[in-house]
């Protein structure tokens, strides 16, 4: 199946520890897209690449940390300088007028 | 600075009928492109429609179409003839360019679609 996996899907991390997420897709796309989503809020982008060993800043970019060594994957760790890491985090793929989602990672900090 | 304005928080319809979700946006790119996705409570986001600012036509995809006004800078969501399963938070998303070449994907609050029975 064509699509993007994003493990896990839940969670749990201690104060002061660094957490990584995992973001997989097979859809060959180029972009792809990492986004923290607070409860009742709408989408803010973390870090975006649009090639291989690239990648650019979003908008809520502190306390985060991207890598994008295959174009396959692109994990997003969540460092202990992130004041308040608990979200929903979503990653995403695109190609042109396709961009798709994957299921999502729910993080709490406990 | 936010760069797409999505004005209604929440909106109701009834079953059978079309509403339409507003999205106005920003931008001095000449090239970009708008979509809507819809966030059931599930969390999962699903792509609905696109279209691109060169695009002459309104994207339709069967219920659903973008009333893409440039002038305006806005790009409506029209669904017409209302399911229950479209209750949901629904999103606007613009793509414009961003550090290096790359194109960022910005989204707007989101709309919470309710439809009655």
């Amino acid at each position: 199946d064509g699509g993007i996996t994003q493990s896990p899907k839940y969670l749990f991390r201690k104060e002061g520890q660094n957490v990584t997420l995992s973001c997989e897709q097979n859809l060959n796309h180029d972009a792809m897209y990492w986004y923290r989503q607070d409860p009742g809020q709408g989408l803010r982008l973390i870090y975006y690449s649009q090639i291989v060993n690239d990648f650019q800043k979003g908008d809520i970019a502190e306390g985060y940390s991207v890598s994008r060594e295959k174009k396959e994957s692109f994990p997003l760790t969540v460092t202990s300088a992130q004041k308040n890491p608990t979200a929903f985090y979503l990653c995403a793929t695109r190609l042109n007028t396709e961009a798709f989602f994957g299921q999502g990672t729910r993080l709490t900090v406990v | 600075a936010q760069k797409i304005t999505q004005t209604q928080p929440g909106m109701f319809v009834q079953e059978k009928e079309a509403v339409t979700l507003d999205c106005t946006y920003d931008t001095s790119d000449q090239s970009y492109g708008l979509f809507w996705y819809k966030q059931p409570s599930s969390g999962e986001m699903i792509f609905l429609i696109y279209q691109g600012s060169y695009d002459e036509q309104n994207a339709t995809e069967g219920r659903y179409s973008l009333n893409f006004q440039k002038a305006r800078k806005s790009a409506n969501l029209v669904i017409s003839a209302s399911q229950l399963g479209d209750s949901a938070m629904y999103f606007c998303a613009m793509s414009r360019l961003g550090q290096g070449g790359s194109e960022k994907l910005v989204f707007g609050k989101g709309t919470k679609l309710t439809v009655n029975p």
